[in-house]
């Protein structure tokens, strides 16, 4: 592993079902983000860890949610997906908040 | 309000040209400002960070006033590479949580 990593590439995924999304760096960093980009809504903060063992909720936390039980990974789930979660997912992380983030290729996630 | 706003373009201009982008954020408080630049289908990666004096790198010169709570980028020369849209980024403190605040981008096209 290189950098940050995100699986799966892409996905289409049945409305209802439940979904983690899988994010590992291996940068040590103490931050990492989870953002969803939309056409016209540019990178919007779903959840954020500033370290291992904490959570913090961003700007559209609801419907998913985040853990953090080591430094290296930061799944984000979907407890029940539906079909406005259709987005390309991008995961993030950075040494410290003010410092350079590096991004994961992203999940293009569809809903149907 | 967003916490950062950008002008969404589209830019087309002819290869040689310079082009100048502004970005305006919200909070005062903001510590740390950047631009990343994002190709198609593809994830965000820094182009620079932006420093109170300002700062170039090469063709790339940012700029930062704090008073007004504006950030620009200004490309001379412009290549057919330099087309992608570019993402101002604020790290900032509105509640007491540290983020990456993105603009929605501003899509830049270099014509032949």
């Amino acid at each position: 592993i290189a950098g940050i990593t995100q699986a799966p590439t892409s996905q289409i995924l049945a409305a209802g079902r439940r979904m983690t999304l899988r994010c590992t760096q291996d940068m040590r960093h103490n931050a990492m983000y989870w953002y969803r980009q939309d056409l016209g809504l540019g990178l919007r903060l779903i959840h954020y860890s500033n370290t291992a063992g904490t959570t913090g909720k961003g700007e559209v936390p609801d419907g998913y949610s985040v853990s953090r039980a080591n430094t290296d990974d930061f799944p984000l789930t979907l407890a029940s997906a539906v079909p406005s979660q259709t987005s390309v997912y991008f995961c993030a992380s950075s040494d410290t908040g003010n410092t350079e983030a590096f991004f994961g290729q992203g999940t293009r996630l569809t809903v149907v | 309000r967003k916490e950062v706003e950008q002008d969404p373009g589209p830019f087309n201009v002819p290869e040689g040209a310079t082009v100048a982008f502004n970005c305006t954020y919200s909070n005062s408080a903001s510590q740390s400002f950047f631009w990343y630049r994002q190709d198609c289908r593809k994830e965000p990666k820094l182009l620079m960070s932006v420093y109170s004096s300002g700062n170039e790198d090469g063709r790339f010169t940012a700029q930062l006033n704090r008073a007004s709570q504006y950030i620009s980028l200004l490309i001379r020369d412009s290549k057919l590479s330099d087309s992608a849209t570019y993402l101002c980024v604020v790290f900032g403190a509105p509640t007491g949580a540290n983020n990456l605040f993105f603009g929605t981008g501003t899509r830049l096209t270099v014509i032949p």
